[in-house]
């Protein structure tokens, strides 16, 4: 089976700062990888998703960037951060509809 | 597009009384649905799915029935338990998208 590992599990960061959560999977091979942020009060809203190694979509404009240096290794970073990165992040992987999708534990980043 | 609405959380109850998450979507076409439940300190879990139109998915005493014509996948479960207490995310995938889109999540905590 499938199992993701997420690092942090809490941050406390300052604005202007830079960032680096690190997500690696085990158990599967070539999945589909997503990071997803969960803001104060609101759902999670998918950030990035890579379907391979370097192909990074990004579904909203914003403040981070992702990257996938590896099969499975996904990575969100930041060169400055904002008030407004502040949330959960969680990365998820998909491998097919037989085993649907796999969430890690998340981070919970605090930008002050 | 797409979209999903949770009922407003946080949710108390006491243990053994009847729960009801209310989770309504807007979608083009025809979605699978999904309840996740995340315990304190861990990643979401998938709870139950449904995949079409009057499918029931059901799980650990929890069941939600696909309703086309209400566009809704209300969760529920008949005597709810302390070990209940999690939050609970509902969740839609259209056919050939990459993503889930998620509702902001209703927290439920169950009382002895």
């Amino acid at each position: 089976s499938q199992t993701i590992h997420q690092w942090p599990a809490t941050l406390v960061q300052p604005v202007g700062s830079p960032l680096s959560l690190e997500c690696t999977v085990e158990g599967t091979s070539n999945p589909n990888l997503y990071w997803y942020r969960q803001a104060a009060g609101r759902g999670l809203q998918l950030l990035f998703y890579s379907v391979g190694i370097g192909q990074i979509s990004s579904e909203v404009p914003q403040n981070l960037s992702a990257s996938r240096p590896q099969d499975r290794q996904f990575i969100l970073s930041s060169k400055k951060l904002l008030l407004s990165d502040s949330g959960f992040y969680l990365c998820a992987t998909f491998k097919g509809s037989s085993y649907g999708y796999t969430f890690g534990s998340g981070t919970r980043l605090t930008v002050v | 597009g797409d979209s999903v609405t949770q009922m407003e959380g946080p949710v108390t109850l006491s243990e053994e009384a009847f729960l009801t998450i209310n989770c309504t979507y807007t979608a083009t076409g025809y979605p699978s649905l999904f309840w996740y439940v995340q315990y304190p300190g861990e990643g979401l879990q998938l709870l139950l799915k449904a995949t079409k139109a009057d499918d029931k998915g059901s799980n650990k005493g929890f069941e939600a029935t696909y309703r086309k014509e209400t566009t809704s996948f209300h969760l529920e479960k008949g005597s709810v338990q302390v070990s209940d207490s999690a939050v609970y995310f509902c969740a839609l995938k259209n056919q050939g998208a990459q993503k889930l889109v998620f509702g902001q999540g209703t927290r439920l905590t169950i009382n002895p």
